[in-house]
């Protein structure tokens, strides 16, 4: 397995613009993490999923963000309309089931820039 | 609520030089506590976690439930260790498994 897959790595786009962010999960693993990393707050959760269901939504910071699972190997995270304060880095993950065992796999993320 | 802490942005020590990475937490359930580790340029992975209570690449983490806290060690640190690290906290006891991070500590070790 190639691990988690992100698209596109880099996006650049202006503000008002919609941007679409793509994610790929491991094959079998049921949840999905969305993150967002910048200096000022760090790794912030905005939402997950467990078997395509989002669970925890209250980390999305406006109704700007939505987030869908329509199956199991695909989820997209999308900004409409983007603004510049939204420039961060998107980190896609996956695990398995609950447990303390449980590692969660990222993807190499998405650098967003809005301009 | 989750909640975790990590009251050091930054952190700068000499190789060979012994260094704690910070970590508290607030949990009213059952906490499972991990570390993971963002090399330059490379994806967040796992360092370790507090229920295999194991050592990698020299690194250490106990869990003090008294003082919630899950502090990172290392008695020598190297050069390569020189990174991001994010201490995380999930909940073992409850139906669904949410994620929660720090805000990371940058950790660089001097030759």
């Amino acid at each position: 397995d190639a691990g988690v897959i992100q698209s596109p790595r880099h996006e650049v786009t202006e503000m008002g613009q919609e941007v679409t962010l793509r994610c790929k999960p491991i094959s079998g693993h049921d949840y999905l993490f969305w993150y967002r990393q910048t200096m000022m707050r760090g790794l912030e959760l905005l939402i997950y999923f467990n078997n395509n269901v989002p669970i925890d939504d209250s980390g999305m910071p406006e109704d700007r963000f939505s987030a869908k699972m329509p199956n199991a190997s695909f989820s997209t995270l999308k900004i409409q309309p983007s603004e510049p304060r939204d420039s961060a880095v998107y980190f896609c993950a996956s695990s398995l089931n609950p447990g303390g065992n449980t590692e969660a796999f990222f993807g190499q993320g998405t650098r967003l820039t809005v301009v | 609520a989750q909640r975790v802490t990590q009251p050091e942005k930054l952190l700068s020590v000499f190789k060979g030089a012994p260094v704690e990475l910070k970590c508290n937490y607030s949990y009213s359930g059952s906490p499972e506590l991990f570390w993971y580790v963002q090399y330059s340029r490379q994806r967040l992975q796992l360092l370790l976690r507090h229920i295999s209570r194991e050592s990698i690449k020299g690194f250490t983490a106990d869990l003090n439930k008294g003082e919630t806290s899950f502090h990172l060690k290392k008695p020598f640190a190297q050069e390569e260790d020189s990174a991001m690290y994010y201490c995380a906290l999930s909940d073992s006891g409850g139906s669904n498994y949410k994620l929660t991070f720090g805000k990371g500590t940058l950790l660089t070790v001097n030759p």
